[in-house]
């Protein structure tokens, strides 16, 4: 299978330690996006790259989310000092270039969930 | 600021009934998207939706595009097991490329 495939599944860490996660894009996509969802919630957009190039970043992420994806292939996603607000789904999703008035479709890997004590 | 609402929560149906889920932006829609999500699960992409009016049919299932294009329908004929999960609608943010903002989904639940 080769879909996007994200790593660890499940994460459970404490009030203030970093967590890092790590997301593999579909080969052939250029583009890879960063959301989170909370139960009940639909995914809200964290960051986009495309190609090693981080493109856009929700105004609404704080200064202790970054990611990166240096060579264009897969990418990470570090929290800093974990607070439990951040304890949600985070979702990676990968996608081809779509045509022009479309946004392309996107294929999303299972998730990191992440529980902060 | 933008946003994208969909009702209802939830839907709860016996199987071989009819489920119907509505999406409404609060700003004009270059185009919209629908995902699905399985219990557990991560969400899948069913169908983008571009034109003014446009209809489409994916066997039971069949999706609009409101003339204005500001609302959206999904709505299944004869729900079956298979179908239980959380179906999400999804909009360009504007002036962005590249970000969907989502609707919150409407669960469909099968009743026993």
């Amino acid at each position: 299978d080769t879909g996007v495939s994200q790593d660890p599944r499940h994460k459970i860490t404490k009030r203030g330690q970093n967590v890092t996660f790590r997301c593999d894009p579909i080969s052939e996509h250029n583009r890879l996006y960063w959301y989170r969802q909370t139960l009940g919630q639909g995914p809200e957009f964290l960051t986009y790259f495309q190609n090693e190039a981080q493109l856009e970043k929700s105004r609404l992420l704080s200064d202790r989310f970054s990611a990166e994806r240096p060579k264009g292939s897969f990418s990470t996603l570090e929290i800093q000092r974990t607070e439990q607000g951040d304890s949600a789904m985070y979702l990676c999703a990968s996608s081809l270039i779509g045509g022009w008035g479309t946004n392309e479709k996107l294929f999303f890997g299972s998730g990191t969930q992440l529980s902060v004590l | 600021g933008q946003q994208v609402m969909q009702i209802p929560q939830y839907q709860h149906v016996q199987e071989g009934e009819d489920f119907t889920t509505y999406c409404n932006s609060s700003t004009t829609l270059s185009n919209i998207q629908w995902y699905k999500q399985r219990p557990g699960g991560h969400p899948v992409f069913l169908i983008q939706l571009v034109k003014s009016g446009e209809v489409k049919k994916q066997k039971r299932l069949t999706f609009q595009f409101g003339e204005a294009k500001k609302n959206s329908s999904l709505h299944i004929t004869a729900t079956q097991t298979t179908d239980v999960g959380t179906y999400f609608c999804a909009g360009p943010v504007k002036d962005s490329n590249y970000q969907l903002i989502w609707g919150a989904g409407t669960k469909l639940i099968i009743k026993p």
